[in-house]
């Protein structure tokens, strides 16, 4: 596809319930991003992915988050043990490097999760 | 590691009226300064971008300046339109956070007809 695409786009998952978000990005990005967006905020950062590499993961609010990218195209965002305090938009992000360092980020439409 | 506070939180204009909306930086090494528009319920959209080598950049109605001294930068909109009612995120980044977009909390325009 021509943009960056997530899916589920809604999910309700109830307290205690595992989830994995999916996140197909731009093809040939190398940077991968995922941030969360409680509503009314702006976009929290999580964690990201050069290629397959996980270069920053201190966005990540507990160790029941976990992210991956393993081939360096589609990344996984999956969260275990479901809160309430993880209802959330969760919007993926990639770009292109180049030797300014800094280039534009298409994000994903984003999942509305919802843990009831 | 960035730090981006963005003011004012909302901000409601009359259709034809200019709206600035501004935003601070913590890292001096930041070099890249994008804005994002979000309706409600899309993703965020690149409007504008700015990089630290220039001070000012226009797109027809819309502006961006920088000023690096300060640490702070900000987003103009001229003769706005209902249609411009969105949230406006600006974001900062460069080689002190690894080149990760930090950004501010968003700003609610209105634009009343």
């Amino acid at each position: 596809g021509a943009g960056v695409s997530q899916s589920p786009r809604y999910k309700v998952a109830k307290r205690g319930q595992d989830v994995a978000l999916r996140c197909d990005p731009i093809s040939g990005h190398v940077s991968l991003f995922w941030y969360q967006q409680a509503l009314g905020q702006g976009p929290e950062f999580l964690t990201y992915f050069q290629n397959e590499a996980q270069l920053d993961k201190s966005g990540l609010p507990s160790d029941r988050f976990f992210a991956e990218r393993p081939e360096g195209s589609v990344s996984t965002l999956k969260i275990q043990r479901t809160q309430q305090e993880d209802s959330a938009v969760y919007l993926c992000a990639s770009s292109l490097t180049d030797i300014l360092g800094s280039t534009e980020a298409f994000f994903g439409q984003g999942t509305r999760l919802t843990v009831v | 590691g960035e730090n981006v506070e963005q003011h004012p939180s909302t901000l409601s204009v009359q259709e034809g009226d200019s709206a600035v909306i501004k935003c601070t930086y913590s890292d001096s090494a930041s070099n890249y300064f994008p804005w994002y528009k979000q309706e409600l319920g899309k993703r965020p959209q690149l409007i504008i971008d700015i990089r630290s080598n220039v001070g000012e950049k226009k797109d027809q109605r819309i502006a961006v300046t920088l000023n690096k001294t300060a640490k702070h930068f900000s987003l103009h909109i001229t003769e706005t339109q209902p249609e411009d009612s969105a949230v406006y995120f600006c974001a900062a980044s460069g080689p002190g956070g690894s080149y990760i977009p930090t950004f501010g909390r968003g700003t609610s325009l209105i634009v009343h007809p």
